[in-house]
């Protein structure tokens, strides 16, 4: 079975601080997709980004940054210099069947104090 | 119109009531779902549609009757509704081929059954 872990519920930190989001996954298959989603206040989820189990890149983008490790099956998000617009819910998800069962984890609620 | 739309964007509907949920989307994809996010639980799948058919039924109660028309247009019809079934409905697209592609998703359906 796949699930998707996401150990902290809640997380707060003041603006300018970097923030690490766990994420943990489990899955039997060798071919699978990871994503990270934004859900702001307004409630649109926000699509940030894919990773397939082949490509162990860390990503840069901006302020945000991934880290995939396959031996510890993590797939951790940090923020640098973290801004009160970070303000949201993050999801990790894992895909298996082309986008047919998406499983999320129950997000992680960051709050960016000025 | 850009992007997954959804309408109304709320609504509230006595357990007797028979209503629809709209969604559009404007991105040529193939495949849409509908998801259901309550508070207590994470992001729940509850219908997948592929090509216009359905592929995925999550075990979803009868009172929820899925339709897709066309590959831009899903429908979720709901009658007889229970309290719990109060939550955020969400739509979502993509692009379903030989990998797995993201979701997009739109801003949700908040939905109060009383």
């Amino acid at each position: 079975a796949q699930k998707v872990t996401q150990a902290q519920t809640e997380i707060s930190v003041v603006e300018k601080e970097d923030v690490t989001l766990d994420c943990v996954y489990e899955t039997r298959d060798t071919t699978y997709y990871l994503f990270w989603y934004k859900q702001p206040p307004s409630g649109e989820l926000v699509f940030l980004i894919r990773r397939n189990s082949f490509d162990e890149q860390n990503e840069i983008s901006g302020r945000y940054s991934w880290n995939f490790q396959k031996s510890t099956s993590s797939f951790n998000f940090t923020i640098t210099a973290s801004q009160v617009v970070d303000s949201a819910v993050y999801f990790c998800a894992l895909d298996h069947n082309y986008g047919q069962n998406f499983v999320f984890g129950p997000g992680t609620r960051l709050s960016v104090l000025p | 119109e850009t992007g997954v739309t959804q309408t109304p964007r709320h609504l509230v509907m006595g357990m007797t009531n028979k209503k629809s949920l709209k969604c559009e989307q404007h991105l040529g994809h193939n495949a849409m779902y509908w998801y259901k996010q309550s508070a207590k639980k994470p992001l729940e799948l509850m219908f997948v549609y592929n090509f216009k058919e359905q592929t995925e039924n999550n075990s979803v109660p009868s009172r929820f009757s899925p339709e897709c028309p066309n590959s831009s247009h899903l429908f979720l019809h709901l009658h007889t509704l229970q309290p719990e079934d109060s939550a955020l409905y969400l739509c979502a697209s993509s692009q379903v081929a030989e990998s797995s592609y993201e979701q997009y998703f739109g801003p949700g359906t908040r939905l109060t059954v009383t």
